[in-house]
């Protein structure tokens, strides 16, 4: 199994609502990131997380790091069709330290 | 500030064929990794370099090695191609070889096995 899991593996939303996407790690995190990705193109970072509890925001998307849960979550507020899109989660773990892994991704299609 | 270069975008190569792919950092990152991404497995860690030395490798057969020269820049090769090396190969840089520096990313290299 994978050490970083995604959840939704896809989501389909109207314009407008909010939405929320799950990062959870089966070991100790260090650092947590965020990227979105456009089909065949590269990816885009969107956040790092690194402390327990900490809360970052960007236009109408906030990420936060539960370090006890080992877990991340990216929510979107009032959701555009600019936010479609794959989006990542990237970690150093407890047995990847010296190397960022990546979640198997999360699709984000927004309904005009 | 120039982001992540990596050429060619598309490469089309048959099977048994070997093929080299560039990779030009952000300007300052001396960090430079290479990932594999396909449907099925995802994004997948190929090897890191730093300064001119491999720092980490992934799970990858002999057939994908690497490179990096004095000005950052890196070149990834894979010998005998198979069908399976179909794939997105992307290249993502960071100043350091510190895990705690986020890596920018380019768009990648697609390369089809006929």
């Amino acid at each position: 199994s994978q050490e970083l899991e995604q959840s939704p593996q896809s989501l389909i939303v109207q314009e407008g609502k909010n939405l929320t996407i799950n990062c959870t790690s089966s070991k100790t995190l260090y650092g947590l990131y965020w990227y979105k990705q456009k089909y065949g193109e590269g990816l885009i970072f969107l956040m790092m997380l690194q402390k327990g509890g900490e809360e970052k925001s960007h236009e109408k998307i906030t990420a936060k790091l539960d370090e006890k849960k080992q877990q991340s979550s990216l929510h979107i507020t009032a959701s555009q069709p600019s936010h479609a899109g794959i989006y990542l989660c990237g970690a150093a773990t407890k047995t990847s330290y010296d190397k960022v892994i990546f979640g198997p991704g999360t699709s984000l299609s927004v309904i005009p | 500030k120039a982001g992540v270069t990596q050429t060619p975008r598309y490469l089309i190569k048959t099977r048994g064929q070997q093929v080299t792919l560039s990779c030009s950092p952000i300007s300052g990152h001396r960090s430079v990794s290479w990932y594999q991404q396909t449907p099925g497995q995802g994004l997948q860690f190929l090897f890191e370099y730093f300064s001119e030395t491999q720092r980490n490798k992934g799970n990858f057969p002999g057939r994908f090695s690497g490179r990096q020269f004095s000005n950052s820049r890196s070149e990834m090769n894979v010998s005998t191609l198979e069908l399976g090396d179909s794939a997105l190969y992307l290249c993502a840089s960071s100043p350091g070889s510190n895990s705690n520096q986020p890596q920018h990313f380019g768009d990648g290299t697609r390369l089809s096995i006929l």
